[in-house]
């Protein structure tokens, strides 16, 4: 079973620049989740998708980051602009319930490495 | 979010059982215990949960207090492969805040 799958793997830009990150889930996943993980802390929930709703986007710096997905798939996390203190992993996991099981498995992908320069 | 408390770091050898601790006082009964470890330069990767009972997989068993106020996390037999940071989550809450919460976790450095 392939799992998920993310890109580009770093990227480094210059502050104010944009950027996004691009997310492929477990074939059948409903829920998707993206989160931020900052050296030397454990990852921060960003956006949680069921299908192509949003649940919960409560810890989304929504002045600068915005996540889509479409076609309840794909997933693309956009930063605009970027600030020094975004620099951090951006991991993306997916699941296969409707995000609200609690004994539910998350699977994570290897995470985009930013750094804002 | 109901909180956990894991050491900073433990240190074990190769081949000897690991035993990682997780305290959790404030957990609810219906809170899943759940353990992730996350290898160096990679996403989180799941290990195993739990609700009472204690638990075996091929990767760890997870041993639960009677009072649900702890747990831990024990490798068999430990290799290289399992140096890590390990979390222990506590997963639960009303229909649509079942959020997987992160702490610090605990780095766990095996010697050769």
């Amino acid at each position: 079973e392939a799992g998920v799958a993310q890109s580009p793997r770093y990227k480094i830009i210059e502050k104010r620049q944009s950027v996004a990150f691009w997310c492929n889930p477990i074939s059948g996943h409903a829920t998707l989740y993206w989160y931020q993980q900052i050296l030397g802390q454990g990852p921060k929930l960003l956006i949680q998708f069921q299908n192509n709703g949003v649940v919960d986007d409560s810890q989304l710096p929504k002045d600068r980051f915005s996540a889509e997905r479409l076609k309840g798939v794909d997933s693309t996390l956009k930063i605009q602009p970027a600030k020094l203190e975004d620099s951090a992993v951006y991991l993306c996991a997916s699941s296969s319930s409707a995000g609200f099981a609690t004994n539910e498995k998350l699977f994570f992908g290897s995470g985009t490495q930013l750094s804002v320069l | 979010d109901a909180k956990t408390t894991q050491p900073n770091s433990m240190e074990s050898n190769e081949e000897e059982p690991v035993h990682l601790p997780c305290n959790h006082s404030t957990i609810s009964g219906t809170d899943y215990i759940h353990w992730y470890r996350q290898l160096p330069s990679q996403g989180p990767e799941y290990v195993i949960h739990g609700l009472t009972s204690n638990v075996n997989n091929r990767m760890a068993s997870l041993a639960i207090a009677e009072d649900r106020k702890s747990s831990t996390l024990i490798l068999h037999r430990a290799t290289l492969r399992d140096a890590a940071v390990y979390y222990c989550i506590l997963r639960g809450g009303i229909q649509g805040a079942q959020k997987l919460v992160f702490g610090q976790g605990t780095r766990l450095t095996i010697n050769p």
